[in-house]
């Protein structure tokens, strides 16, 4: 079975300071990996996918995650937030009971960006 | 703006009506999902269709059936309905690459209100 935990429901910072949201999973085997972005009344928009290539994963936006298969984590960083950064993310893990293309989704962190 | 679209954006329904959700993507995928996204809950996998296969999740009720008439439209039909199944009902498609490494893209969601 599959899970994601994402460990912070809300995430507040300045803009120009940098973001770090966190995301812990478990898998029975080797995991896709990814970000989502939800900005109000939206859908979701990948932010970025780890697929067993590289570690670090760079996006769009400026966001990048590493992927750290001995601490089991896949963080999501930005260096300098922007304002239209305020969005909820979503850490997501490929595979689960409903089929290994199905995805599992964190509960999700809601980024404020404060001016 | 995404290649999956979905409609209508906003439907409010009482529970005895019977009324249907669209989506169509736009992408040349060949598998197709609907997700629930209620508030404070993860996004849960409702349905998938692939290579006009569906699997879906068991812990969904009878009174949500869905359609998929071709690769390109998925359909979600809706009659007597609880005030629970108030929620985000999003689309998604994915192109099949033999693995569990896809990536889904996502429409923007139908906001269902059941009174």
């Amino acid at each position: 079975a599959q899970s994601v935990t994402q460990l912070d429901s809300h995430v507040s910072v300045s803009e120009g300071t940098p973001v770090l949201l966190r995301c812990n999973y478990s898998s029975s085997y080797s995991p896709s990996l990814f970000w989502y972005v939800q900005h109000p009344n939206k859908g979701l928009q990948l932010l970025l996918k780890y697929t067993s290539a590289a570690t670090l994963v760079k996006g769009i936006n400026g966001f990048e995650a590493e992927f750290k298969k001995s601490e089991t984590s896949f963080h999501l960083t930005k260096p300098s937030a922007h304002m239209s950064d305020a969005a909820e993310y979503f850490c997501v893990v490929s595979g689960g009971d409903t089929g290994r293309r199905a995805l599992t989704f964190g509960s999700g962190t809601r980024l404020q960006v404060q001016p | 703006e995404t290649g999956v679209t979905q409609t209508p954006r906003h439907l409010v329904m009482g529970m005895t009506n019977k009324k249907s959700l669209k989506c169509e993507q736009h992408l040349g995928h060949n598998a197709m999902y609907w997700y629930k996204q209620s508030a404070k809950k993860p996004l849960e996998l409702m349905f998938v269709y692939s290579l006009e296969e569906r699997v879906e999740n068991n812990s969904v009720p009878s009174r949500f059936s869905p359609e998929c008439p071709n690769s390109s439209h998925l359909f979600l039909h809706l009659h007597t309905l609880q005030p629970e199944d108030s929620a985000l009902y999003l689309c998604a498609s994915s192109q099949l690459s033999g693995g569990a490494r896809e990536t889904q893209y996502f429409g923007p969601g139908t906001r269902l209100l059941v009174l």
